[in-house]
């Protein structure tokens, strides 16, 4: 089964500390994975995207690895701030023979406290 | 570049009336998606065209929802008639060139109440 499993579902860090969000996905045939930032009333916005033969990118303070073996992502968050306070939603592209879908990960709920 | 351009932003309708949502997607895109966001099942795609034709519309719930794209710059999804269970916060998003390596651009969605 197409699943895309995040965790934590939510998290709470201070102001100016690290984390990480994990992302596990058993999509098959996998296309790219995304990373997308959504604010409380707004839409997603994209951070990343990873083809199978990309190991890491990164966007600023943000920086997704990928491992295709163990079908495995991270979204990592340096020196956060406040706005970072979000919704971090893990996207597998399954790819069909030219029709690709998109499978949702359920998100992982941030907060940044001062 | 407005980005991906939604109205209303809420809209509140008893059981039983016609809503409409409306979408400007990014001049340029070819793609243009319709995505449904709830509590309980996240996001699900509802629709999607290309170049004005609709591709895949699997995940349109029912009959009581249609989508309409009738040039490049403009959408609706309608819903008729509504149902309380239609109350989530409905996406509209666009791409240059699908799903391959381009980002979805969303809009900031219409939250739909139906009491």
């Amino acid at each position: 089964k197409n699943q895309v499993e995040q965790s934590p579902q939510s998290l709470i860090i201070l102001e100016g500390k690290n984390c990480t969000l994990q992302c596990n996905y058993t999509v098959s045939p996998f296309s790219n994975l995304r990373w997308y930032k959504q604010d409380t009333g707004r839409g997603p916005v994209s951070l990343t995207i990873m083809t199978f033969s990309e190991n890491t990118k990164s966007n600023g303070r943000y920086t997704a690895t990928l491992d295709a073996d163990t079908k495995q992502s991270s979204l990592h968050i340096t020196a956060s701030q406040l706005s970072d306070s979000a919704s971090y939603i893990c996207v597998v592209t399954r790819g069909e023979g030219g029709y690709n879908k998109l499978i949702f990960g359920a998100g992982t709920r941030l907060a940044v406290h001062p | 570049d407005a980005g991906v351009i939604q109205s209303p932003r809420h809209e509140v309708t008893e059981m039983g009336q016609e809503v409409t949502l409306r979408c400007k997607p990014i001049s340029g895109h070819d793609y243009l998606f319709w995505y449904r966001q709830t509590m309980m099942r996240g996001l699900e795609l509802l629709i999607y065209f290309n170049n004005n034709v609709p591709i895949d519309d699997s995940g349109m719930p029912e009959d009581r929802f249609s989508a309409k794209m009738p040039n490049a710059s403009f959408s609706t999804l309608k819903i008729q008639p509504s149902e309380p269970r239609d109350s989530a916060v409905y996406f509209c998003a666009s791409s240059p060139t699908g799903l391959n390596n381009s980002p979805l651009h969303f809009g900031n969605g219409t939250r739909l109440t139906v009491t």
